[in-house]
């Protein structure tokens, strides 16, 4: 069974700054995507960034890229330029694409704060 | 984007009545919908995979005569709690997948369940 790790329960970054989530994952499959959401004091999920596992260069959009590293199982998040909006609760998630169910498994969150 | 509503957004109910949570997707079918559950400060827990016109599938330990969900169209789900009690307290969240090859789940804005 696929699992989805994040280390860090809470970090901290200065406006402006740039700030690393770490996520690291166990599966057997080849085939699979990543995703990081954000979820604010609203609950609302947002997607933040996706990364195919098949594609071998880093997703960025626009202040959020990742770190993808296949043989590693790592897959870490880079916020740069921190804003105060940033500051939420970010999951890493998993998806299969060879077990034939669509359904996310999702690591326990980091909880950035971002400092004025 | 795509759009997932939830209702009600937030419910109270007595110890040992029933309560009907609606998701749905406003602006695209989705043929499977997630029910997850989210303790304060801990990860989305997937409850069940639904898919339009069969029966849910239960993830290991959740009660499936207790979480009732019924996916009878391609924009509507369900989630009812039987017989709740004050220990189904929680952040329900549901998120629903085009399938048809897309990836990504859209997810509703949660509904906070509170029993007295």
């Amino acid at each position: 069974a696929q699992t989805v790790t994040q280390s860090q329960p809470e970090m901290s970054v200065q406006e402006a700054e740039t700030v690393t989530l770490s996520c690291t994952y166990d599966t057997s499959e080849s085939d699979y995507y990543l995703f990081w959401y954000k979820q604010p004091p609203s609950r609302q999920m947002i997607l933040v960034i996706r990364q195919e596992a098949y594609k071998q260069q880093n997703a960025t959009e626009n202040r959020f890229s990742v770190n993808f590293q296949k043989a590693a199982k790592s897959f870490s998040l880079k916020i740069s330029d921190s804003q105060l909006g940033d500051a939420a609760m970010y999951f890493c998630a998993y998806r299969s694409l060879t077990s034939g169910t669509y359904k996310y498994i999702f690591g326990t969150g980091t909880r950035l704060k971002v400092l004025a | 984007g795509a759009v997932v509503s939830q209702h009600p957004s937030w419910v109270i109910c007595k110890s040992g009545t029933s309560v009907k949570i609606e998701c749905r997707s406003l602006d695209f079918q989705a043929t499977t919908m997630f029910w997850y559950r989210q303790f304060p400060k801990q990860s989305l827990m997937l409850m069940a995979t639904s898919n339009e016109g069969s029966k849910a599938t239960y993830e290991q330990g959740v009660e499936k005569d207790k979480f009732l969900i019924n996916h009878a169209s391609l924009t509507l789900s369900t989630l009812t709690v039987t017989s709740a009690h004050p220990e189904d307290s929680s952040f329900y969240i549901c998120s629903a997948g085009p399938g048809q090859g897309s990836y990504e789940q859209y997810f509703g804005p949660g509904t906070r369940l509170t029993v007295t």
